[in-house]
């Protein structure tokens, strides 16, 4: 069975400052694992996935992830926070077709 | 074009009402799901079709829970004798390729936010 964790409720950054949002899977075989955002009372909107090949993914709105499979790791990235990155951050998984997520971080974004 | 369609978009039910939650996928797409998500929580199984065909319901969380897609594109997902522990918002969502394809994306809906009283 697959599982996704992601360190951290809430994550605070200042505008124009580094994101490092975290997701650790578990899964008996290579997964899929993707990104999604979700502002509120909107549905969720995917910001990149991995597949196979490359492992660095580069999505949409300047974010990006990378694949470590020695570290179960598949941590999103931006360098540089724009106010309207604030939402909820949603790692998942897939190996077939449902997908398994994780609780979800809030990113904060201050002036 | 249009995306993914749920409604309502907010339900309010007494314990113990019926509820029937609407979903209208993308046209064409194969695959349509349903999630829960608990306040504070990621979005959570419960059911999944391939056209008309409930592959997998092994997400529902009681028989009172019980979906269906008669024609293959729109789907309810209905729950009987509400409880309290059913508030949660119920995102759908559709893919255009079914379950022998290589995994391809999932387009969300709005979500209902269903609160029992």
């Amino acid at each position: 069975a697959q599982s996704v964790t992601q360190l951290g409720s809430h994550v605070s950054v200042s505008e124009g400052a580094l994101v490092l949002l975290r997701c650790n899977y578990s899964s008996s075989v290579p997964p899929y694992l993707f990104w999604y955002v979700q502002y509120p009372n909107q549905g969720l909107q995917l910001l990149l996935k991995y597949t196979t090949g490359a492992t660095l993914v580069k999505g949409i709105n300047g974010f990006e992830a990378e694949f470590k499979k020695s570290e179960t790791s598949f941590h999103l990235t931006k360098p540089s926070a724009h106010m309207s990155d604030a939402a909820e951050y949603f790692c998942a998984a897939t190996g077939f077709q449902k997908l398994v997520f994780g609780t979800g971080t809030r990113l904060l974004v201050s002036p | 074009g249009a995306g993914v369609s749920q409604s309502p978009r907010y339900k309010v039910a007494k314990r113990g009402q019926d509820v029937a939650l609407r979903c209208d996928p993308i046209s064409g797409h194969v695959s349509l799901f349903w999630y829960q998500q608990a306040l504070g929580q990621g979005p959570e199984f419960l059911t999944y079709f391939q056209n008309e065909a409930q592959l997998d319901k092994s997400g529902l969380p009681s028989d009172r829970f019980f979906a269906e897609r008669p024609e293959g594109s729109v789907s309810t997902l209905k729950i009987q004798r509400t409880q309290q522990e059913d508030s949660a918002v119920y995102l759908c969502a559709s893919s255009p390729r079914g379950r022998a394809g290589p995994y391809n994306e999932q387009f969300f809906g709005p979500g209902t936010r269903l609160t029992v009283l």
